[in-house]
């Protein structure tokens, strides 16, 4: 079956311009995070969506950064007045459910370059 | 900062030896998870142990955890030239409510052929 989907796949975009990363996750995972991978980094956890509940917005690094999910389906990450800093690669990720013991399926990224 | 960190950062190796990293951690955990990343890909689940837990196997990974010195091992055996990824260790937190997967920063395996 499809896995998680991303667009686009990278990004170029001018400092100060605003982005908007797309996600689909795997059908029926109610689950969906967003992380952010820098060069020769971890991953840093940026929000998480279960179902219906308010998000976990705990990892946003700004108030620039936003993110939705429609119909519990597709997200969406929105960087508003990108800055340099802001380049990395943009992980999603979707789990069936919220149980811990349920592993993460990862996109493959969209890779953002500010310039 | 980061709950996991892996141990060494690069490893280098020959086809056919055995690959061990490590994995420490802060605080108490729910499970410990093991992900691979190949180079411009996404991460692929590959092994989860619980904290009740003490070793698993998959195949020709195998994992160990104890939870009394916060690490966690994983081996893998007969390594490929395939095997050649970046490999991360992430925890989920005990307690609560809290499902978030915390990562470290990889260990970077080079198996060479």
């Amino acid at each position: 079956g499809a896995g998680v989907s991303q667009s686009p796949s990278n990004k170029v975009t001018e400092k100060g311009k605003d982005v908007e990363l797309r996600c689909d996750p795997i059908s029926g995972h109610t689950a969906l995070y967003w992380y952010r991978q820098s060069l020769g980094q971890g991953l840093e956890f940026l929000i998480y969506f279960q179902g219906n509940s308010a998000p976990d917005k705990s990892g946003l690094p700004s108030d620039r950064f936003s993110a939705e999910r429609t119909g519990g389906s597709v997200s969406t990450l929105t960087i508003q007045r990108t800055q340099q800093e802001d380049s990395a690669v943009y992980l999603c990720a979707s789990s069936p459910h919220q149980a811990p013991n349920s592993p993460l399926h990862f996109g493959n990224g969209t890779r953002l370059t500010v310039t | 900062s980061q709950q996991g960190e892996e141990d060494p950062q690069a490893l280098s190796i020959q086809e056919g030896e055995n690959a061990t990293m490590n994995c420490s951690y802060k605080t108490s955990i729910n499970n410990l998870q093991w992900y691979r990343q190949n180079s411009g890909r996404g991460l692929v689940h590959l092994i989860l142990i619980r904290s009740n837990e003490r070793e698993k196997h998959s195949g020709r990974l195998r994992v160990t955890l104890d939870t009394s010195k916060k690490s966690s091992s994983l081996l893998i055996t007969a390594s490929r030239a395939a095997d050649t990824a970046s490999y991360f260790c992430a925890t989920i937190l005990s307690g609560g409510s809290n499902y978030k997967l915390t990562f470290g920063k990889g260990t970077l395996l080079t198996v060479n052929p």
